[in-house]
């Protein structure tokens, strides 16, 4: 069964750095793209990026990058999202998922990792 | 503002059909294919249409997709109570990026 397990929810100041997961499992990590989708409280879906775990080759949206760096550890089955200094705005849930293209068609989903920062 | 353009809300009653659009551009909808997510209340969204008009596994018959020009379209026939939900369509840009209708809200009345 493929599964894809994010961390848990975090609660952060502005400022602050912050490296969320999503640890994949039930199918060949190395083979699929992972992507990472933002919904802010209330709204749509954003989509922020994408990593091929089997090279390590990373695409970002113009809206992201320079925002959040994406990587991947295919020892671990583990790809993350992070912030070196997160803003008041970075409030929201992330979610990561897997796509065999590379493209729009995220298969399988984690269950999304909840990211608050307040002062 | 999102690239894909989408009605804010849809409804219908028990039993109807629904459809839902989903409108685009030369650079993505006209040149890529179409994928629809439905997100249940409180859940991550699942991929419900991908390739224009194919359903994965386990979807029932009742959603169909369709795509011409630059628009596409979700079909929910024989609607029932737990298709109550936000429908979100995505395409590929050819400014390499993914992109998203800002979302359907799905009422069942």
């Amino acid at each position: 069964e493929v599964q894809l397990v994010q961390s848990g929810a975090e609660v952060k100041k502005p400022g602050e750095s912050l490296k969320i997961s999503c640890k994949g499992s039930g199918y060949s990590f190395t083979s699929y793209w992972i992507g990472w989708v933002r919904q802010m409280p209330g709204k749509g879906l954003e989509w922020m990026g994408i990593i091929y775990p089997g090279d390590s080759d990373t695409r970002y949206s113009p809206s992201f990058q320079g925002q959040v760096t994406i990587s991947a550890d295919k020892s671990i089955s583990t790809a993350y999202l992070q912030w070196s200094s997160l803003k008041a705005s970075d409030t929201a849930m992330y979610y990561c998922a897997t796509s065999y293209s590379g493209s729009s068609d995220f298969d399988y989903w984690g269950q999304g990792t909840l990211v608050t920062v307040s002062s | 503002q999102s690239v894909l353009t989408q009605p804010p809300s849809a409804s219908g009653t028990p039993g109807q059909r629904v459809t839902i659009s989903c409108s685009g551009s030369s650079s993505n909808i006209g040149s890529n294919t179409v994928n629809w997510y439905q997100q249940l209340p409180g859940t991550a969204p699942k991929l419900l249409i991908y390739s224009n008009n194919q359903r994965p596994s386990g979807v029932p018959d009742r959603f169909s997709g369709s795509k011409s020009g630059t628009s596409a379209s979700l079909a929910i026939s024989g609607l029932q109570s737990e298709d109550e939900a936000d429908y979100y369509c995505a395409a590929w840009d050819d400014s390499l990026s993914v992109v998203f209708g800002g979302g359907t809200k799905l009422t069942v009345l």
